[in-house]
């Protein structure tokens, strides 16, 4: 157990629909990342939140959201979901803001998403 | 073009071979970079990192970064078959701005070790 966790591990959706990833950073970090992971583009970054605020974002498509709350745990917010989708989503955290030294990111399992 | 490019593979190699894993990317701005294993249905956990140029060797593991090449490496040593993972390299700058916290990680190469 890496102290991440992040719930569904799984999910199916219909075409259109919203759903909502959970995920709890490890405990002292203060820096939560979400990452894309399909077999086509590999682990993509699509944001950073660093103590609540929005720190870094990556190519985030309009359709997707996050916000990081006061107890520090994040949530993905994934709507109007189409096929392309489908993928494994993760969330990483990290002490500091940058998750680079020896320490590095933290990440959970995995949420495996399938837009049917 | 990626700015970071790895050989997705697969590798396959007999127990105790020396294992060589490389990475080139075009990003002259990536100062840290890193080495994560993941195995099937987890999460990519931390393996090695290195500021900017030169060797790190850490038990079987050796991570090289040649930035005049804009080439990185990682090697195992006696490989084992508990090795078996897929091996991403993820690299990042050194500035602040939009890019603050994000790594930007190759495709992954798949490894097998067989006994």
């Amino acid at each position: 157990d890496s102290g991440v966790t992040q719930t569904p591990k799984h999910l199916i959706t219909a075409t259109g629909q919203r759903v909502t990833l959970r995920c709890s950073p490890r405990s002292g970090d203060l820096s939560v990342y979400w990452y894309q992971q399909s077999l086509d583009q590999g682990l993509q970054f699509l944001i950073q939140y660093y103590n609540g605020e929005e720190r870094a974002k990556g190519n985030i498509l309009e359709r997707f959201s996050a916000q990081q709350f006061p107890d520090l745990h994040s949530e993905l917010n994934l709507s109007s979901l189409e096929l392309g989708d489908s993928a494994l989503y993760f969330c990483a955290s990290s002490v500091g803001g940058r998750g680079l030294g020896n320490y590095g990111y933290t990440f959970g399992s995995g949420t495996r998403l399938t837009v049917v | 073009q990626k700015e970071v490019e790895q050989d997705p593979g697969p590798l396959s190699v007999p127990e105790g071979a020396i294992v060589s894993l490389n990475c080139t990317y075009s990003n002259s701005a990536f100062q840290y970079f890193m080495w994560y294993r993941q195995y099937s249905r987890k999460g990519p956990e931390l393996l090695m990192y290195t500021y900017s140029s030169g060797n790190k060797e850490d038990g079987r593991f050796t991570a090289q970064v040649d930035k005049s090449s804009k080439y990185i490496s990682l090697f195992i040593r006696d490989s084992q078959p508990s090795d078996s993972a897929t091996y991403l390299c993820a690299m990042s700058v050194n500035a602040g701005g939009t890019s603050y916290g994000k790594l930007t990680f190759g495709q992954g190469t798949i490894l097998t070790v067989h006994p």
